[in-house]
């Protein structure tokens, strides 16, 4: 069965750091790319960017460049998004998604990983 | 970017009814690259249609997609008290890939 499970709910303080992880399953991991999208309290969703774990290729959206980090280790089939220092606006759901290509519809999602970010 | 708007905010309808939820982009979509997604309280969303009119795996043939260019349409024929939801339609056609505001269907 073709599978996204994440990380479990993160609890954290403004300025720590943060990588959140999403095991692929069901599927060669290497050839399909993995989105990941935000979803704060009560709002809608946001693309933040995807990457190929095959070659690493990864594009981010141009509100999320420089403000987190995907990477993926095949080796395990994972992906991750990652955060240097964190703020109380990162405070959302993360989803992650998978990719045919790169221009292609999110199916199927993560079960989403609740980041709190507070003093 | 491309700017989707969706139409109504909130659709208070009764089981049974049919459902037409309206997407309109601020250029033309590639390729009608055009997705819709179902959202229930506390879940992830779920693919419903891509490509605007191609329905996803094991969804219900109540669910149609049509349109193309910049004006597309999820018509549920008729509503089961499971499509009580929030629906988002996305664009993948260009970079970066934008999510409408969404569609509360709820119950009348």
């Amino acid at each position: 069965e073709l599978q996204l499970v994440q990380s479990g709910a993160e609890v954290k303080k403004p300025g720590e750091s943060l990588k959140i992880s999403c095991k692929a399953s069901g599927y060669r991991f290497s050839n399909y790319w993995i989105g990941w999208v935000r979803q704060m309290p009560g709002k809608g969703l946001e693309w933040m960017g995807i990457i190929y774990p095959g070659d690493s290729d990864t594009r981010y959206s141009p509100s999320f460049q420089g403000q987190v980090t995907l990477s993926a280790d095949m080796s395990i089939s994972t992906a991750y998004l990652q955060w240097r220092s964190l703020k109380a606006s990162d405070t959302a759901i993360y989803y992650c998604v998978r990719q045919e290509w790169a221009y292609s519809w999110f199916d199927p999602w993560g079960q989403g990983t609740l980041v709190t970010v507070s003093s | 970017e491309i700017v989707l708007t969706q139409s109504p905010g909130t659709l208070s309808l009764s089981p049974g009814e049919r459902a037409t939820l309206s997407c309109r982009a601020s250029q033309s979509v590639s390729s009608n690259y055009l997705a819709w997604y179902q959202q229930k309280p506390g879940q992830a969303p779920r693919l419903l249609i891509y490509g605007a009119s191609s329905r996803a795996t094991g969804i219900p043939d109540r669910f149609s997609g049509s349109g193309s260019g910049t004006d597309f349409t999820l018509t549920i024929s008729r509503l089961e008290p499971e499509d009580f939801a929030v629906y988002y339609c996305q664009q993948y056609g260009r970079s970066p890939f934008t999510f409408g505001p969404g569609t509360k269907v709820d119950i009348k």
